[in-house]
Order: C-alpha cells, then structure tokens, then sequence
C-alpha cells in the first residue's frame, strides 16, 4: 500500500526566510506522480508543484522548488523567500491507481506553516 | 482563482433534510472527484466521474448519492445524513481519469449536519 508520511505537524518561520518541509512515502510502482498542495485559510487546495518520478529532474515553479530522491523516497518542499501569503497547510500527496483506470490522490497528513512579519 | 465552482459555500442540515452539493469546472476536463475533508485531517476520495460515468465509488455510505449530468457539472445529493458526515466537500476535476493528470480542486462546500 501506498503510504505518505509528513513528520513535521507545524513550522513556523520569519518572512524572506527559506524553508523546507519534508515528506516521504512508501510504494512499489516504479513510475509515479507526487504534488505539492497548500490550503490557505480559505480552504481551497491549491496545487503547488508537481513530479513525475522518471523524471530526473527537480521540478521548480517561482519560489517553490522540490528535493526528488527517489531511491530514499523522499520529496521534500522548499520555499525560497518566504512571504506572509504562503501561511497555509501543505499536503504532500502521492497519486496511485484506483481501478476502472481511474487515479486517486493519497494525501499526507499535512504541515501547518506560519510565516511571521 | 478556482476554476472549479461549488456551491454553496456554507450548508447546514438537519438529519431528516434532503439537500445538493454543486460543483461546475470550465476546463474541458472530463474526469471529476468527490473529496471528503474532517477537520484538521487530509482529503479522502469518495467518488470519481469519468466521462459522465461513475468509475469509483470508494464504499460511501448510500446516503451520499452523486450525479453527473453533464461533462461540466458534477452534484452531491445528501440525505438522511448524520453529525458525523459534518466535513469540507471539495471537488475537483482533471483532463481525464488516468494517472498522472494533475487535478484541481474547488474551494469547497463547507457542510454541517445538525
């Protein structure tokens, strides 16, 4: 079974700074797809940054980047810069089969981050 | 901004109500979801709609009765609900059902159940 483990429940950080949120998961497919998803206050899941596992690569979008270590799988979030509108909830999630040819997303239990002024 | 819709935002029913959640993307996408969120806790699949028909239904309780009238337009009729189905309902769509098309997701349909 395909499993998503976020070891850090809450991180709280000081506006401009880095930070790096962890998440690691568990599954025997060879190819697969993780994202990033944040949930401000207002509930909404927005995606944040998506990876194709066979892909090399390191996706990147503005100020978010991700660590892919594939073989430690391990896909971890980090955000450059950090601004007051990037306090939210952040769900690492892994997408899976769901039969009839259908994908679901399994989320992990998620990180509350707080940027301070 | 969303371009997953739903409404209402906000909906509080009695246990005996009969009421409908709606949800409308304009992306061309032709694969919907059902999400169910509890407080402080990740989302959980309830239903996927591909092509207007029910692919996925993740062993929800009857009282939980999707619809896809169209390929934009996906509801949530409840009935007979209890406290404990008091939860966030978000939709979501994406270009299709198979693995790795990135899904959206609406703002959410807030729902308690009294």
């Amino acid at each position: 079974a395909q499993t998503v483990t976020q070891s850090q429940p809450e991180m709280s950080v000081q506006e401009a700074e880095t930070v790096t949120l962890s998440c690691t998961y568990d599954t025997s497919e060879s190819n697969y797809y993780l994202f990033w998803y944040k949930q401000p206050p207002s509930r909404q899941m927005i995606l944040v940054i998506r990876q194709e596992a066979y892909k090399q690569q390191n996706a990147t979008e503005n100020r978010f980047s991700v660590n892919f270590q594939k073989a430690a799988k391990s896909f971890s979030l980090k955000i450059s810069d950090s601004q007051l509108g990037d306090t939210a909830m952040y769900f690492c999630a892994f997408m899976k089969h769901a039969g009839q040819g259908a994908q679901k997303l399994v989320f992990g239990q998620g990180t509350r981050l707080t940027i301070n002024p | 901004d969303t371009e997953v819709t739903q409404t209402p935002k906000h909906l509080v029913m009695g246990m005996t109500n009969k009421k409908s959640l709606k949800c409308e993307q304009h992306m061309g996408h032709r694969a919907m979801y059902w999400y169910k969120q509890k407080a402080k806790k990740p989302p959980e699949l309830m239903f996927v709609y591909s092509y207007e028909k029910l692919s996925i239904n993740e062993s929800v309780p009857s009282r939980f009765s999707p619809e896809c009238p169209n390929s934009s337009l996906l509801n949530l009729h409840l009935h007979a609900l209890q406290p404990e189905d008091s939860a966030l309902y978000l939709c979501a769509s994406s270009q299709d059902k198979k693995i790795g098309n990135t899904i959206y997701f609406g703002e959410g349909s807030w729902l308690t159940v009294v």
